[in-house]
């Protein structure tokens, strides 16, 4: 199991430029995540889903967009790139348990926006 | 406010040495506490999940408690190793939404040889 993949590792935008950031996994989970993470401070959710199709907005939606077509994908667009998202950002997944649920994280993408 | 806060922000030790992590949360309804590793450059890892009826929970050199009355947790970290060198984050679900965590914002542990 690759467990879960991000693509690109790194990328570098200009102000008012857009992309898709790329997030699959291939544990068959239900919830997928994305979270932005600054310089010294905590994780912050940008959106998430619950299953194919159903998607939710988190702590810090605004700038971007998302999509779930199929339980494996979940990417995140940013639209009109502003440097307040420079920022390196994680997609995580996830299965419900009794106890809770284990987030499984990706290797992230560094994101500079100039 | 929901709330999680970790002390000590930072923290050096020796090899071998052991050290106690703290983390205090303000977060009602309570429904489980978890805590991560993430090595730097890298994704959090699950160390452990603990749910409000468990008191201590182990995952090899790492040992968890968790006193829901006080709200507080520690994470206990024996016989350091130098891999150990991370930041440990406490994370709790915001008012028992387990799609919504709070994540605190570490305490970075350096083991030194």
């Amino acid at each position: 199991n690759a467990g879960v993949t991000q693509t690109p590792k790194f990328r570098i935008l200009k102000i008012g430029q857009s992309m898709t950031l790329q997030c699959a996994q291939d544990m068959n989970h239900n919830y997928m995540y994305w979270y932005r993470q600054d310089p010294g401070m905590g994780l912050k959710l940008i959106y998430y889903s619950v299953g194919a199709g159903i998607t939710d907005k988190g702590e810090v939606p605004n700038g971007y967009n998302v999509s779930r077509s199929t339980t494996e994908d979940f990417p995140l667009r940013l639209e009109l790139a502003a440097p307040s998202q420079t920022s390196v950002y994680f997609c995580a997944s996830s299965y419900e348990t009794s106890r809770g649920d284990e987030q499984f994280f990706g290797p992230g993408t560094r994101l500079t926006v100039l | 406010k929901n709330q999680v806060e970790q002390s000590p922000q930072s923290l050096i030790i020796l090899e071998g040495k052991n050290c106690t992590l703290q983390c205090n949360y303000t977060v009602s309804p309570f429904s489980n506490l978890r805590w991560y590793k993430q090595d730097t450059g890298r994704g959090p890892v699950s160390l452990t999940i603990m749910t409000f009826s468990e008191n201590t929970k182990s995952n090899g050199r790492y040992t968890a408690t968790l006193d829901a009355d006080t709200k507080q947790s520690s994470l206990h970290i024996t016989a350091s190793q130098l891999s150990d060198s991370a930041s440990y984050i406490c994370v709790v679900p915001n008012a028992g939404n387990n799609r919504k965590l709070i994540w605190g914002l570490g305490t970075s542990l350096a083991v030194n040889p």
